[in-house]
Parts: C-alpha cells; sequence; structure tokens
C-alpha cells in the first residue's frame, strides 16, 4: 500500500509552546488528507479536512486558531498545536488519499504529550 | 443513533480460532468500507477496502459488506497472537469523511 510518513512520532513539549506535526505522502499525491485526534481507549474523531491549497474545514468544536493546519503541497500537510495546554495531550494521526473515492492510508501517529 | 456501531470488546480468543469482527451503520448512502487495525501507540493501517456489497478475502482476512443490513464483518481465519490489535470498521460516500466505529479490541491468546 502507498505511504504516509509522520513526523514526529512522539513529542514532549512545555506549556504554552507550540508544536508541528507533518504528514508526508512519499510515493503518491494526496488531494485529501484528515487530522485526527485520539484519546485513551477511544476512537479517531476528525478534526479537519485539508485538501492541497485551500483552507482546511474543521469540525466542530475544534478550534482552528489552535490547531493551524497547512497543506501546501500534494505530498505535505502540517498541523500546528499552538499555545499547548496539559490537555491537549493526545495521540494525532494524519491520513491521506490521493482521490475522492480511493482508500485512505494513515501515518504512524504522533503522540503529544504537553507538560 | 450512532452512524457506526462495532462491539467495543475486548474480545479473546485461542490461537487457531476464527475471529468475527462486526459493525452495523445507519447511512445506507455509505458505498464505500474498510477496515483498519491498530497496534497500541500505533496509527491505524489499513487491512481491507471494499466498495458496495460483496466479499474479499485477502490471505486470513475476508470482509463482507451486507449493504440490505447496513452490516459489516471481518473475518480472521487461523488467528495468531500478532493479530492482537484493535480493529476499527470505517465508512464513507463519495466526497465525504469518514466515520469510524468506535474499535473492537482483540486479544489472540498463544
Amino acid at each position: 500500500g502507498a505511504v504516509v510518513s509522520q513526523h514526529p512520532s512522539w513529542v514532549i513539549c512545555k506549556s504554552g509552546t507550540s508544536v508541528k506535526i507533518e504528514c508526508r505522502s512519499l510515493d503518491f499525491q494526496a488531494t485529501t488528507m484528515f487530522w485526527y485526534r485520539q484519546f485513551p481507549k477511544q476512537s479517531l474523531m476528525l478534526m479537519a479536512t485539508s485538501n492541497e491549497g485551500s483552507k482546511a474545514t474543521y469540525e466542530q468544536g475544534v478550534e482552528k486558531d489552535k490547531f493551524l493546519i497547512n497543506h501546501a503541497s500534494l505530498t505535505l500537510s502540517t498541523l500546528t498545536v499552538t499555545s499547548a495546554h496539559p490537555e491537549d495531550s493526545s495521540f494525532y494521526i494524519c491520513s491521506a488519499r490521493a482521490g475522492i473515492n480511493t482508500e485512505a492510508f494513515f501515518g504512524q501517529g504522533t503522540r503529544l504529550t504537553v507538560v | 443513533q450512532k452512524e457506526v456501531e462495532q462491539d467495543p470488546g475486548p474480545l479473546s480468543v485461542p490461537e487457531g480460532a476464527i475471529v468475527s469482527l462486526n459493525c452495523t451503520y445507519s447511512n445506507s448512502a455509505f458505498q464505500y468500507f474498510m477496515w483498519y487495525r491498530q497496534y497500541s501507540r500505533k496509527g491505524p493501517e489499513l487491512l481491507m477496502y471494499t466498495y458496495s456489497s460483496g466479499n474479499k478475502e485477502d490471505g486470513r482476512f475476508t470482509a463482507q459488506v451486507d449493504k440490505s443490513s447496513k452490516y459489516i464483518s471481518l473475518f480472521i481465519r487461523d488467528s495468531q497472537p500478532s493479530d492482537s490489535a484493535t480493529y476499527l470498521c470505517a465508512v464513507y460516500n463519495y466526497g465525504q469523511n469518514f466515520v469510524f466505529g468506535p474499535g473492537t479490541r482483540l486479544s489472540v491468546l498463544p
């Protein structure tokens, strides 16, 4: 299957700082990328959908000024958690798909711990 | 009613057993169905991808979709301890976002 690389795999940051997570599709062009958050023992929760070259669409309840998403190219999307707080500690996962009716491939996930 | 329902488990089976994992969904418009496997502390990986009704087989894994009853299944034959993971079903429709089930935790005991 296609490869989606997410970096870093884990990060610890101080409260109030910002953290950037990268999601790259390595062998295909991702027209759409998704960002999810997962708390322990819970399912994935979609945060936002981004299409290359346009602004991300955020799910209800997700603060777009706090979770900045940039999808500047067909192979790279970034999620920046701004002014992180301990309650932002979670597992963040991206996925990417090449077209509207194709399957999605997931990155390895980033475990964020805010101390 | 949730869009996708899935028994969270945990489900424990002995090695070699046939495992049946199931999801039901509420929106008959869904056309695409997927099963993902997620190991602890890892992102989900795509196992099976099915469009519309029918069966799809890949090695020890078989995915079934019954659109008339809005029911999807994943069967694992000859289960192995390495199959121990959380299995998530996901559904979506053309141009729309995925809807995930909560996942079923599976433990295959040696």
